[in-house]
C-alpha cells in the first residue's frame, strides 16, 4: 500500500531533550516536507526536500533540523525542544512535478 | 503571514446544499490546490489546478482560479454529511515550497 508513515504517533518529552520524529514514504517520490499545524494557523512548512541531499528551508524552520540520505526517509530533529514546539506534526511526500503531497498520519507532540 | 487566506473560517450547511470556500493568495503559483482534513488526521489531497488552468472539475467538486485576482473558489455540489471537514488551499510558488491557508471547517446537517 502506498504511504506515509510517521513514527512516533504522540510524543510527550521535557524542555531541552534532543528527538527525531521519523518519516518514511513507499512512493520513490523526490520531494518531501515537514509542516507544523496550530490551531487558527493553518499548516506551515518547516523544511522540504527535493531530493536526496537537498534540502531547503519552509517557512518556520527555527529549532529545526532535518536530513535527507536516503530517498525514502526524511526524519525532522529537534536539537533542543521548547514549548513553543508542542505541535501537531505531518510529513508529506509528492513526486516531481506532480504538485499533490500525500500526507502521514501526524505526529502530536508536546513539550513541557 | 500565510501565503493564501480562506474564507469564510466557517461554514454549516444542510445537507443537499451547496458549499462554496474561497482562497486567496498573495504572489504568483504554479499550481493550486485544495486538500481536505478530518478532524486532525492526515489531510487527503482532493483537485490540483495549475497557473494556465480556469476550472476543474473532479466528481462533486468544482474549482476555479482567477490568477488577475489571485483568488480561487471551491464548489462541493450535493453536500452530504461526510464532507464534514476542514478544507485548506495550498500554492505550490517554486518546486517544493508549498503554503497552505488557514483552513474552512464544514459542517454538514443531516
Amino acid at each position: 500500500e502506498a504511504q506515509v508513515t510517521q513514527n512516533p504517533r504522540y510524543l510527550i518529552t521535557v524542555t531541552g531533550k534532543k528527538l527525531t520524529v521519523t518519516c518514511s514514504q513507499n512512493m520513490n517520490h523526490e520531494y518531501m516536507s515537514w509542516y507544523r499545524q496550530d490551531p487558527g494557523l493553518g499548516l506551515r512548512q518547516i523544511y522540504y526536500s527535493m531530493n536526496v541531499e537537498v534540502t531547503d528551508k519552509g517557512d518556520v524552520p527555527e529549532g529545526y533540523k532535518v536530513s535527507r540520505k536516503e530517498k525514502r526517509n526524511f526524519p525532522l530533529i529537534l536539537e533542543s525542544p521548547s514549548p513553543n514546539q508542542t505541535s501537531l506534526y505531518f510529513c508529506a511526500s509528492s513526486l516531481k512535478g506532480r504538485g499533490e503531497q500525500f500526507f502521514g498520519p501526524g505526529t502530536r507532540l508536546t513539550v513541557l | 503571514s500565510q501565503q493564501g487566506e480562506e474564507d469564510p473560517q466557517a461554514l454549516s450547511i444542510q445537507e443537499g446544499e451547496n458549499a462554496t470556500m474561497n482562497c486567496s493568495y498573495k504572489t504568483s503559483i504554479n499550481n493550486l490546490q485544495w486538500y481536505r482534513q478530518n478532524s486532525g488526521r492526515g489531510l487527503v489531497h482532493l483537485i490540483l489546478i495549475r497557473s494556465n488552468e480556469r476550472e476543474k472539475h473532479s466528481g462533486r467538486l468544482r474549482v476555479t482560479l482567477d490568477t488577475s485576482k489571485k483568488s480561487s473558489s471551491l464548489l462541493i455540489t450535493a453536500s452530504r454529511a461526510a464532507d464534514t471537514a476542514s478544507y485548506f488551499c495550498a500554492t505550490d510558488v517554486r518546486a517544493g515550497k508549498s503554503t497552505f491557508g488557514d483552513g474552512t471547517t464544514l459542517t454538514v446537517k443531516p
